[in-house]
């Protein structure tokens, strides 16, 4: 079993702060893939690292593979009301057969006006 | 809309009942997965399909079973069901390809009483 822990497990801020969420595991993947679920929906892709080391920065989110593509991060600058929601990290294994994802633990941000 | 489709939204039964919740995959993608989240908490992955055959079982109950079908839209079943199995219920399909996303339904949301 491939697990992936992710910290903190709840997060509550005022908007307009900065907040890192992590992402860690003892396996190597394929590529990472983070995703933000909002209440009563299903989860929905923000991104998809793959390199070691990479960096990719969707507006005011910018996210990080590790080197050693076992870990990962999220960092979103000045944080809006619209960014509340639940957070989860999945380490992708490819296959012929279809891909296998491991998700995180999840991080639940709330965002005070 | 992700393209998936999950029926019925919502269900309300009794414990010791038995339910079918069907999962119709976006176009195209031989991949379905079930996951089951309870209530704040993460992903719980079930069970994969990858075009009719069964590709990888997670933590997925002896009560629960699962198909595709040759049209690839898939069913979970779910019997003897206790109060402890009231979550919500998402499918999500992909495409064999590792930097692939899991596009997810909007969940069946499942009540034992």
């Amino acid at each position: 079993t491939q697990l992936l822990e992710q910290s903190p497990q709840f997060l509550s801020i005022q908007e307009g702060e900065n907040l890192t969420v992590y992402c860690n595991s003892s396996s190597v993947f394929s590529s990472l893939q983070w995703y933000r679920q909002e209440p009563g929906e299903g989860p929905v892709l923000l991104v998809t690292v793959v390199t070691g080391g990479e960096v990719k920065k969707l507006k005011r989110l910018t996210f990080q593979f590790g080197d050693a593509r076992k870990d990962s991060s999220l960092h979103i600058t000045a944080a809006q009301t619209g960014d509340t929601g639940l957070y989860l990290c999945a380490g992708v294994d490819g296959g012929s057969a279809g891909n296998q994802f491991y998700f995180g633990t999840g991080t639940s941000l709330t965002v005070i006006p | 809309d992700s393209g998936v489709t999950q029926t019925p939204k919502h269900l309300i039964t009794a414990t010791g009942q038995r339910v079918t919740l069907r999962c119709s995959p976006r176009s195209g993608d031989l991949s379905v997965y079930w996951y089951q989240q309870s209530l704040d908490q993460g992903l719980q992955f079930l069970i994969q399909y990858y075009n009719g055959e069964e590709r990888a079982k997670g933590n997925i109950l002896e009560r629960f079973s699962a198909q595709q079908f040759p049209d690839l839209h898939s069913e979970l079943n779910l019997s003897s069901l206790e109060l402890g199995d009231s979550a919500l219920y998402f499918c999500a399909s992909s495409v064999a390809s590792s930097r692939s996303p899991l596009h997810f339904g909007n969940g069946t949301r499942l009540t034992v009483t």
